[in-house]
């Protein structure tokens, strides 16, 4: 069994912070990485993926990948009441498309305050 | 418009009873999952398909079935073997191409189901 394990939260942080999600992996062949964002009642909507070392910056969004500490983050800046959700973190278990599936962590609970 | 359906929104079952979770999309993917979460817990893969009438078995996959007949559709039985379904059940598809690439995971509305 692959682990996923995130900050457990709940991460409360005022509107205009970073706010800082952490997530580590077991697998070391893992190669794709994930950040879904869910609100309470709904479904999961990926804001952001990454799959090679360093940052890649969306917007206000920021994905950190450390492959080497099994490490990916992601930061968001000026943080908006509209981003109090739950951050789940999907990991692969390899390379290639013919591997199916993800694993994900248990989410960080975000609320910011305005 | 293309995307991921699942039927019905809110679903209550007696117990003993097996019930059917729909979910059917449009995109032309290949791969289709069944996950189940409970409050505060992240998602749990029930079975996944990545061809029609091919399918594998998640980490949770006693109490529950699948079929893949058809490409667009992914129906979830619930038996009566599985003790606690009460749960949202979240469907998901993907695109399997473009070697090397994990291409996103896509995901349906959602089906909410208590076991009376």
């Amino acid at each position: 069994q692959k682990e996923v394990e995130q900050n457990s939260g709940p991460l409360s942080v005022p509107e205009g912070a970073i706010a800082s999600l952490n997530c580590t992996y077991s697998d070391r062949g893992s190669q794709s990485f994930f950040w879904y964002r869910q609100y309470s009642g709904k479904s999961p909507e990926l804001i952001m993926f990454i799959y090679s070392n360093g940052d890649k910056e969306d917007g206000r969004f920021t994905a950190q990948l450390n492959k080497a500490s099994q490490y990916v983050s992601l930061l968001i800046r000026d943080s908006q009441p509209s981003d109090s959700a739950t951050y789940l973190c999907a990991v692969t278990e390899g390379r290639g498309s013919t591997l199916g599936r993800l694993y994900f962590g248990r989410g960080t609970q975000l609320t910011v305050w305005p | 418009d293309g995307g991921i359906t699942q039927s019905p929104k809110y679903l209550f079952r007696k117990e003993g009873q097996n019930v059917t979770l729909s979910c059917e999309q449009n995109l032309n993917h290949d791969a289709m999952y069944w996950y189940r979460q409970d409050p505060g817990q992240g998602l749990r893969l029930i079975y996944y398909s990545q061809i029609v009438n091919d399918f594998q078995k998640g980490d949770i996959a006693e109490g529950y079935s699948v079929s893949r007949e058809k490409k667009e559709s992914f129906p979830l039985t619930v038996t009566s073997a599985q003790k606690n379904p009460t749960a949202f059940y979240l469907c998901a598809s993907r695109h399997t191409g473009g070697w090397g690439i994990y291409n996103e995971q896509f995901f349906g509305p959602g089906t909410r189901l208590t076991v009376l």
